[in-house]
């Protein structure tokens, strides 16, 4: 079974609004990692949260974690076009610190 | 720098048929990992290498069989296809630092009729 599951599987803005997007996951954690995938290409990593940070920031991007309700949230502010693509949280099961396990993910469309 | 490198990019087999899908990287890492993803849906891990000469299951394992030929390599194997197994595979690797993002690969459009 998936360690993280993304919520809404499915997010359309318009540009230069916000996105929100959300991960719950199942077993104690070190660490949250967020990835996009643009279609039909590889995945590609966004940021790392570690379980002993609540809240993270790369670029327009923001993440937190809350390790008490296992959830993390992606946040990307003034949205472009250019970030249509899915969005994947993944965080390490529980074998081992890289072992990762990938949510469903949540598909961005982001319109002109 | 090429990063993670996966050979073929596309393939087409029929039922019962075997093949190996490449992987190499070339940034010293020492975990590496297969993955497949189906329409609509995230990945899911089939087999992880934590290092040189160690495999493990991941979630979806069945049916593959895989090779950690040395640092650089990660082969994964299908001994006798079957439809279910049409899939794109992702190759990905990370460094064995705790808690590093993982590189992926292009990707293998597998189709097995």
């Amino acid at each position: 079974s998936q360690q993280g599951e993304e919520d809404p599987q499915a997010l359309s803005i318009q540009e230069g609004e916000n996105a929100t997007m959300n991960c719950s996951y199942k077993t104690s954690i070190n660490n949250l990692q967020w990835y996009r995938q643009n279609s039909g290409r590889g995945l590609v990593h966004l940021i790392l949260i570690r379980s002993n940070e609540r809240e993270k920031h790369s670029g327009r991007l923001r993440v937190t974690l809350d390790t008490s309700k296992k959830s993390s949230s992606l946040l990307i502010t003034a949205s472009r076009a250019a970030d249509t693509a899915s969005y994947f949280c993944a965080s390490p099961s529980s074998g081992g610190y890289n072992k990762l396990i990938f949510g469903a993910g949540t598909r961005l469309a982001v319109h002109p | 720098n090429a990063g993670v490198t996966q050979t073929p990019k596309f393939q087409v087999l029929k039922t019962g048929q075997s093949m190996t899908l490449q992987c190499a990287q070339d940034m010293n890492h020492n975990s590496m990992y297969w993955y497949r993803q189906d329409p609509g849906m995230g990945l899911r891990l089939i087999y992880y290498s934590a290092s040189e000469g160690t495999t493990d299951k991941g979630e979806v394992p069945n049916g593959y069989n895989v090779s950690r030929l040395n640092k650089r390599e990660f082969s994964l194997r299908l001994e006798s296809a079957a439809p279910s197994q049409t899939s794109v595979y992702f190759c990905a690797s990370s460094s064995s630092e705790r808690g590093s993002g993982a590189f992926f690969g292009q990707g293998t459009r597998l189709t097995v009729v």
